[in-house]
């Protein structure tokens, strides 16, 4: 069964502290990207990555960090230099070049820092 | 420069009657139109998307949307509502150039209420 998988759904942490979000795909894809979403808001790219061991900031980068080791995961971390962390994480993947352009999404995490 | 207006942030409809989801484009390039459905504390699930061939659109779930490009419109419309159907709607433009690394502007989305 092909798709995005996200781990945690849901994710506690304390002011301070890094976290990381796990996000996986079986779908062989290339590109891979990490959005954020608010409350009543459309979604906010933070990273993209067109390829194995190659990433870019997205639009709202500070703060947070990412790696791509392997093609099929694209770990998200939170760090304590972001000031707003709670919000609802999606990882999404596509592949570039098949002329459509979609992105398939996860189920999210939504994480709550107090 | 993409980007996205929905016009509507709340939608309000009874089972049974028609929905429509407005939104409106803008891009440099020809552009990829998409419509996502979120139900909450979900991910995106792709309704339907243009890529330049035919204007009128059919998607899942009896939905379809048509591109003006004289208008830079592409309005969501379903005959019938469900009550399935209440969810969040986001209307979506890709920048298809490489170098941009497909990445996808979203709307504010529409929050749709269906009445029984």
């Amino acid at each position: 069964d092909g798709g995005i998988t996200q781990s945690p759904k849901y994710l506690f942490r304390k002011e301070g502290q890094n976290v990381t979000l796990s996000c996986e795909q079986n779908l062989n894809h290339d590109a891979m990207y990490w959005y954020r979403q608010d409350p009543g808001q459309g979604l906010r790219l933070i990273y993209y990555s067109q390829i194995v061991n190659d990433f870019q900031k997205g639009d709202i980068a500070e703060g947070y960090s990412v790696s791509r080791e392997k093609k099929e995961s694209f770990p998200l971390t939170v760090t304590s230099a972001q000031k707003n962390p709670t919000a609802f994480y999606l990882c999404a993947s596509s592949e570039p070049g098949q002329g459509s352009y979609e992105q398939y999404f996860g189920p999210g995490t939504r994480l709550t820092v107090t | 420069a993409q980007s996205v207006t929905q016009l509507d942030s709340h939608v309000s409809v009874s089972e049974g009657t028609p929905v429509l989801l407005r939104c409106n484009y803008s891009s440099s390039y020809s552009p990829s139109l998409f419509w996502y459905v979120q139900h909450p504390n979900k991910g995106l699930q792709l309704l339907l998307k243009y890529t330049s061939a035919a204007t009128l659109v059919k998607g899942i779930n009896g939905f379809e949307a048509e591109f003006k490009k004289s208008e830079t419109s592409f309005h969501l419309t379903k005959p019938s509502a469900h009550m399935s159907d209440a969810a969040e709607y986001f209307c979506v433009v890709s920048d298809i150039r490489e170098a941009a690394g497909n990445k996808l502007t979203f709307g504010g989305g529409t929050r749709v209420l269906v009445k029984p």
